[in-house]
């Protein structure tokens, strides 16, 4: 079975400061690896994934992740925060085509999430 | 191009009361998911979809959730009768899927907020 954990649930950076979200995932073989975010009242937006590759992501606004896999780990990072970014942030496995037993490939396993506050 | 749509929005209802949610994927989207989220959790899928056939609802408490994709494009989620633990959000995704496995990237809409009194 797959699991993620993503380390603090909530992160405080100031604005222009690095912005830094820990996962991990525990998993028998290398799984696809994504990070969500959701602002109030929302549904979730897609960030970044990792599926094959290079291991450094870039995503949408900024945010880039990089897949370790000796350390089965994805952290997401911003070089510069900003007040926008303010928002909670899921990291998500899911099964790859190769590995997944009948219906599990797609779903998405996701972390506990981690709230962003951005201070000025 | 229109996203996930959900309705309604926020329901409140009583326990025992039935409710039902409603989702209209992405077109050309063949798989929708329906997820529940916790406060302060991570969303966790309740039942997938593969145009009309339920691949995967094995999370789902079949004693009081159902859920149907009739005509394999919107859906409905009921919960009969609502108890206080349903309180949550109710997430719906959608994406592409082929034959062999590949599915694309899931779309979520803005959740159905329930709240049992």
């Amino acid at each position: 079975a797959q699991s993620v954990t993503q380390l603090g649930s909530h992160v405080s950076v100031s604005e222009g400061a690095l912005v830094l979200l820990r996962c991990n995932y525990s998993s028998s073989v290398p799984p696809y690896l994504f990070w969500y975010v959701q602002y109030p009242n929302q549904g979730l937006q897609l960030l970044l994934k990792y599926t094959t590759g290079a291991t450094l992501v870039k995503g949408i606004n900024g945010f880039e992740a990089e897949f370790k896999k000796s350390e089965t780990s994805f952290h997401l990072t911003k070089p510069s925060a900003h007040m926008s970014d303010a928002a909670e942030y899921f990291c998500a496995v899911s099964a790859t085509p190769r590995n997944a037993g009948g219906t599990s490939y797609g779903k998405l396993t996701f972390g506990q999430g981690t709230i962003l506050t951005v201070h000025p | 191009e229109a996203g996930v749509v959900q309705s309604p929005r926020y329901k409140i209802i009583e326990k025992k009361q039935p409710v039902a949610f409603w989702c209209n994927p992405i077109s050309g989207h063949n798989t929708l998911y329906w997820y529940l989220q916790n406060l302060g959790q991570g969303p966790e899928l309740l039942i997938r979809y593969e145009n009309e056939e339920a691949v995967d609802d094995s999370q789902l408490p079949k004693d009081r959730f159902s859920a149907e994709r009739l005509k394999g494009v919107d859906s409905t989620l009921k919960i009969q009768p609502a108890e206080l633990g349903d309180s949550a959000v109710y997430l719906c995704a959608s994406s592409f899927s082929l034959a062999g496995g590949f599915t694309d990237t899931q779309y979520f809409g803005p959740g159905t907020r329930l709240t049992v009194l």
